[in-house]
């Protein structure tokens, strides 16, 4: 059980343009769901934690307007990077909390998504 | 920051070496946890230490935790080639929503 898939696993695009990455719990109910970025030979960085139904709390350095997250239902979490530049390219991966599951319990990561901008 | 560092950033042995890696953190925590990741792939969790505890088995993984010094280490036994991969401490901390916050990362490589 808890399984988190993210889509697409690979995408492609031009500068300029927005990119939609999405994530999902399989089989259990998210109420926190957490974004990383993680560029080449580098560890993983949070960008944002996501409360099903309210607002993302964004970390310090990292761009709200740019970088949008929206949690709308316990299942499904978005990213959307808007107006991406090559400097946006990295490996994006999510991860899971899933309800009732204790404070000690850990997170569930989705297998990320490498984005390309050219 | 909140992220942990890693040491050693690389580490290189011949199969049925041991591996250690050690994480330093810098907040009290609730749990610590390892993850290893091959390359370009998601991440496998490997072994969660709660802040009570000081060491933890699983398989050949041996992890310590010692909370006063804000490090935990992991130690692979009898490696093998298959164990290749990159290995990140991730803190779970406490009164920040439980985010998680992960070290630098340590790039092992086992030689057949």
């Amino acid at each position: 059980g808890a399984v988190v898939s993210q889509h697409p696993s690979r995408v492609i695009c031009k500068s300029g343009t927005s990119v939609k990455i999405e994530c999902r719990s399989l089989d259990f109910q998210a109420t926190t769901m957490f974004w990383y970025r993680q560029f080449p030979k580098q560890s993983l960085m949070l960008m944002a934690t996501s409360n099903e139904g309210s607002k993302a709390t964004y970390e310090q350095g990292v761009e709200k307007d740019k970088f949008l997250i929206n949690h709308a239902s316990l299942t499904l979490s978005t990213l959307t990077v808007t107006s991406a530049h090559p400097e946006d390219s990295s490996f994006y991966i999510c991860s899971a909390r899933g309800m009732g599951m204790s404070v000690q319990e850990t997170q569930y990561f989705g297998p990320g998504t490498r984005l390309l901008v050219l | 920051s909140q992220q942990g560092e890693e040491d050693p950033q690389a580490l290189s042995i011949q199969e049925g070496e041991n591996a250690t890696m050690n994480c330093s953190y810098k907040t009290s925590i609730n749990n610590l946890q390892w993850y290893r990741q091959n390359s370009g792939r998601g991440l496998v969790h490997l072994i969660l230490i709660r802040s009570n505890e000081r060491e933890k088995h699983s398989g050949r993984l041996r992890v310590t935790l010692d909370t006063s010094k804000k490090s935990s280490s992991l130690l692979i036994t009898a490696s093998r080639a298959a164990d290749t991969a990159s290995y990140f401490c991730a803190t779970d901390a406490e009164n920040t929503g439980n985010q998680f916050y992960f070290g630098t990362g340590t790039s092992l490589t086992v030689i057949p």
